[in-house]
């Protein structure tokens, strides 16, 4: 199965807002609502950040936000601040009984 | 506090055995299914493998299939992995992940992870 694909890196000001990727296929992120997203600081476990395509858990801020359009999902950070640099990950089910995760994303806050 | 610790990692020789532990608490262990998700040194994360709450139906991914057993021992609310066969593309620290649902196929999302166990594959 091919990991997703997001973009290597993204980045944007303080206060800005900035939009990661994650595109796969109609056997993947087009077939099923099961798309999650993963916020990773440098040596820390990962952090749920949505899932289901869009929902938060308890706890994450309503600065994040998920979507998906097609075989696209998308993270959505508003309201950008230095907390938020890390790697965020995406992931989706990929059907018979399988998930596939997104190659990752650095996020820099200049 | 709800967490997970995994333990059990370590330097195993190609074609060795490991088996890790990851010891839950904070939560009803058995009304929840756990996965293994793994991160090569400097690359990103892959699901190894789940199993599910109260039954126990076990999920793997292709590559690790008929090598790792997944298990639980709700008893002890205690997650294992044991791997066998192990190869050095196994390397990788092996994270223990809560998913939000009894059932894996409710969710495919992971809520709680622990703070990873390392494995090195190498001779």
């Amino acid at each position: 199965q091919s990991a997703l694909t997001q973009p290597p890196s993204a980045s944007g000001s303080p206060g800005q807002s900035v939009t990661i990727s994650c595109t796969g296929t109609s056997s993947d992120v087009g077939g099923y609502n099961y798309v999650s997203w993963y916020q990773q600081h440098p040596g820390k476990a990962p952090k749920l950040m949505i899932y289901e395509v869009s929902k938060r858990p308890s706890g994450v801020p309503d600065r994040f936000s998920g979507s998906k359009s097609g075989n696209t999902a998308s993270l959505t950070v508003s309201g950008l601040q230095a907390v938020d640099e890390a790697d965020y990950y995406c992931s989706s089910y990929a059907g018979s009984d399988n998930l596939v995760f997104g190659g990752g994303t650095k996020l820099t806050v200049l | 506090e709800v967490q997970v610790l995994e333990s059990g990692g370590g330097l195993v020789q190609p074609g060795g055995s490991l088996r890790l532990s990851c010891a839950a608490s904070g939560f009803t262990f058995s009304t929840y299914a756990m996965s293994w998700v793994r991160q090569a040194p400097g690359k990103g994360l892959e699901w190894v493998s789940g199993i599910t709450g109260g039954v126990g139906i076990t999920y793997y991914t292709d590559s690790v299939k008929g090598r790792f057993i997944i298990s639980r021992d709700n008893s002890k609310n205690t997650l294992y992995l044991q791997m066998n066969s192990l190869r050095g593309e196994d390397t990788a620290v092996y994270y223990c992940a809560k998913v939000p649902s009894e059932w894996l196929s409710y969710a495919w999302a992971f809520d709680i992870w622990g703070q990873g166990t390392k494995v090195t594959v190498s001779s």
